[in-house]
């Protein structure tokens, strides 16, 4: 079937410019993650949604990142304003959120390099 | 502070022998652990989950301890190849449904 989706794959930016990277996750997985990983680096968390609770937005690094999830299937990071120090991948990924077995499925991840 | 390290940034070994890669922690309480595999320019795939109630866990050559009081997990792969190849993650999960990642360990598998 298929997996998580992203896109686009790579974009490329000039500072200052807002960017929205988009999330199609699997059908039917009620958990909706936002990741960065900068180069080198392990992958820090962004922000969570489940379901059609708030989201936890504990991991935004600042007031220029914001997501949406909308009906509760595909999701949208937005950065406004970016800076160089944005660029990195940025991954999503999905989970069933069965309090079982918490695996995420990951989609490739967008590169965003800017300017 | 919370931190999640893994033994090394780059582990080198034989083929055909074992690999075990470490990811210590301090500061967190987790539910779970899982380890994921990461190969250039693709998403990390899940391999192995383990709950806190579980000393290891096997999955084909796949091994995984789980030491709470040490606040430890290893990761083993056995007869090792080429193909095991890749950066490999471990994501500690705790009540919430958040994963906490480590830095991860690159493997190379040298034929």
């Amino acid at each position: 079937g298929a997996g998580v989706s992203q896109s686009p794959s790579n974009k490329v930016t000039e500072k200052g410019k807002d960017v929205e990277l988009r999330c199609d996750p699997i059908s039917g997985h009620t958990a909706l993650y936002w990741y960065r990983q900068s180069l080198g680096q392990g992958l820090e968390f962004l922000i969570y949604f489940q379901g059609n609770s708030a989201p936890d937005k504990s991991g935004l690094p600042s007031d220029r990142f914001s997501a949406e999830r909308t009906g509760g299937s595909v999701s949208t990071l937005t950065i406004q304003r970016t800076q160089q120090e944005d660029s990195a991948v940025y991954l999503c990924a999905s989970s069933p959120n069965n309090r079982q077995n918490n695996e995420q499925f990951f989609g490739p991840g967008t590169r965003l390099t800017v300017l | 502070s919370q931190k999640i390290e893994q033994n090394s940034e780059a582990l080198n070994i034989q083929e055909g022998k074992t690999a075990t890669l470490t990811c210590n922690y301090t500061n967190y309480s987790p539910a779970y652990l899982q380890w994921y595999r990461q190969d250039p320019g693709r998403g990390p795939v899940f391999l192995l989950l383990i709950r806190e109630n579980e000393k290891e866990k096997r999955k084909e050559r796949l091994k995984v301890t789980f030491d709470t009081t040490l606040k430890q997990s290893l990761f083993h792969i056995t007869a090792s190849q080429p193909a095991d190849s890749a950066t490999y993650l471990c994501a500690l999960q705790t009540g919430a449904n958040n994963l906490f990642f480590g830095t991860g360990t690159r493997l190379t598998v040298i034929p």
